[in-house]
């Protein structure tokens, strides 16, 4: 069974669409967070949940949305996209926050905007 | 937040080589990780390190926390190797994982 996944794994869309993609993990986690990874492979906090609870919020565009609808669950909602939303973006979980645990992530959802 | 430097950016190696890599962080840690990611994009973990020595087969990650940083060892590299490493800090009062931008490694058979 895949600790983290996330859903879908390739997306291509075009400018001005809304997408969302999808996390779920079976780890029993408290704390749930995306990362967006640029062109220069530099991973950078976006959102984290800790028990459904936004407790990170980093300068990201309000065209981001996180829902958590359960603690194993954290989706990312994205409006009018833009060519530089193109980028990998990970969902990762850890089992509390602030309690200094190993962050577990999933596969990556690669999207390319056109 | 707190400040991750990793060195080198990029290395080269021919297979069986040892190397090392480090990466500095400006305040107290809380919390010290190394990842591989893969040629695949797959982000998995080495070590969950905030302080001491881990060994782990052909690896082994070091961190001196008083003097604010960590090294991972390769040794006897392998073309299976390659990728990027990152290390990941919590520190300085936060508890956001703060990743440096990484070792990019290539392994040459």
């Amino acid at each position: 069974d895949t600790a983290v996944s996330q859903t879908p794994k390739y997306l291509v869309t075009q400018m001005g669409n809304d997408k969302s993609i999808k996390c779920e993990q079976n780890l029993g986690h408290d704390t749930m967070y995306w990362y967006k990874q640029d062109s220069k492979k530099f991973l950078k906090i976006m959102f984290s949940y800790n028990n459904k609870e936004l407790i990170i919020n980093e300068t990201v565009p309000n065209r981001f949305s996180p829902k958590s609808p359960d603690k194993a669950h954290l989706n990312l909602h994205i409006n009018s996209l833009e060519l530089g939303d193109s980028a990998v973006y990970f969902c990762a979980s850890s089992l509390a926050w602030g309690a200094g645990n190993t962050i577990y992530f999933g596969e990556g959802s690669w999207l390319t905007v056109v | 937040g707190i400040q991750v430097e990793q060195s080198p950016p990029d290395l080269i190696l021919q297979e069986g080589a040892n190397s090392t890599l480090r990466c500095n962080f400006s305040d107290s840690v809380n919390n010290l990780q190394w990842f591989h990611q893969n040629p695949w994009g797959q982000l998995i973990n080495l070590f969950y390190i905030p302080s001491g020595t881990k060994q782990n087969g052909r690896l082994s990650a070091t961190t001196v926390a008083t003097e604010r940083y960590s090294l991972l060892y390769i040794s006897s590299s392998q073309t299976t190797d390659s990728g990027v490493y990152f290390c990941a800090v919590e520190g300085g009062g936060s508890y956001i994982p703060t990743f440096g931008r990484g070792t990019s490694l290539i392994v040459h058979p």
